[in-house]
């Protein structure tokens, strides 16, 4: 089936650690998107891509790195600069174009916590 | 820039009534679609319905529609008979399509509906 995997489900990070958490679509968008969202909080975003090997930083880009070498794939790294990375992390893709029902698809999302 | 704001941080309605969810976005595109999610407390994020700004009809899917104002730059969701099962966060989102734009997709702060038996 067509769809968006996020893995891992649960991840625990030492402090000062960097971790990767995976993304990867078949649903042949182009743009996707990472999410942060804190307990009882709304999505901020943190990366977007519109195509391969470009993407753009969105509104707490701060102490995360994004790659897109591959359609497919969106991988998030967060690094020992971000200083409360405690959260659940929401991966999602979406059609290009507009003046029509793109909806965003969404993977079931990664929970980070440091330890 | 875009701005999605959702002004009620929490909702409770009756079992099979409607119960309307505020939303009002803020963009200079003119061209933009608008959209809502619901996430229940598994966190999955459900896409419900969507607007285009320029469709003339108001949304519809099933018990969900949409009260779209584009003057007053609102697209309410509104959930007739509501069900146990509605219970869940509601996002408001919008997607900028004019070519040039930064084409983020930006989502408000959320809902919180409660369904009472």
């Amino acid at each position: 089936d067509g769809g968006i995997t996020q893995s891992p489900k649960y991840l625990f990070r030492k402090e000062g650690q960097n971790v990767t958490l995976s993304c990867e679509q078949n649903l042949n968008h182009d743009a996707m998107y990472w999410y942060r969202q804190d307990p009882g909080q709304g999505l901020r975003l943190i990366y977007y891509s519109q195509i391969v090997n470009d993407f753009q930083k969105g509104d707490i880009a701060e102490g995360y790195s994004v790659s897109r070498e591959k359609k497919e794939s969106f991988p998030l790294t967060v690094t020992s600069a971000q200083k409360n990375p405690t959260a659940f992390y929401l991966c999602a893709s979406s059609p290009s174009g507009g003046n029509r029902n793109t909806e965003a698809f969404f993977g079931q999302g990664t929970r980070l916590t440091v330890v | 820039a875009q701005k999605i704001t959702q002004t009620q941080p929490g909702m409770f309605v009756q079992e099979k009534e409607a119960v309307t969810l505020d939303c009002t976005y803020d963009t200079s595109d003119p061209s933009y679609g608008l959209f809502w999610y619901k996430q229940p407390s598994s966190g999955e994020m459900i896409f419900l319905i969507y607007q285009g700004s320029y469709d003339q009809q108001n949304a519809t899917e099933g018990r969900y529609s949409l009260n779209f104002q584009k003057a007053r730059k609102s697209a309410n969701l509104v959930i007739s008979a509501s069900q146990l099962g509605d219970s869940a966060m509601y996002f408001c989102a919008m997607r900028p399509f004019s070519s040039g734009s930064a084409r983020q997709l930006t989502f408000g702060s959320g809902t919180q509906l409660t369904v009472l038996p």
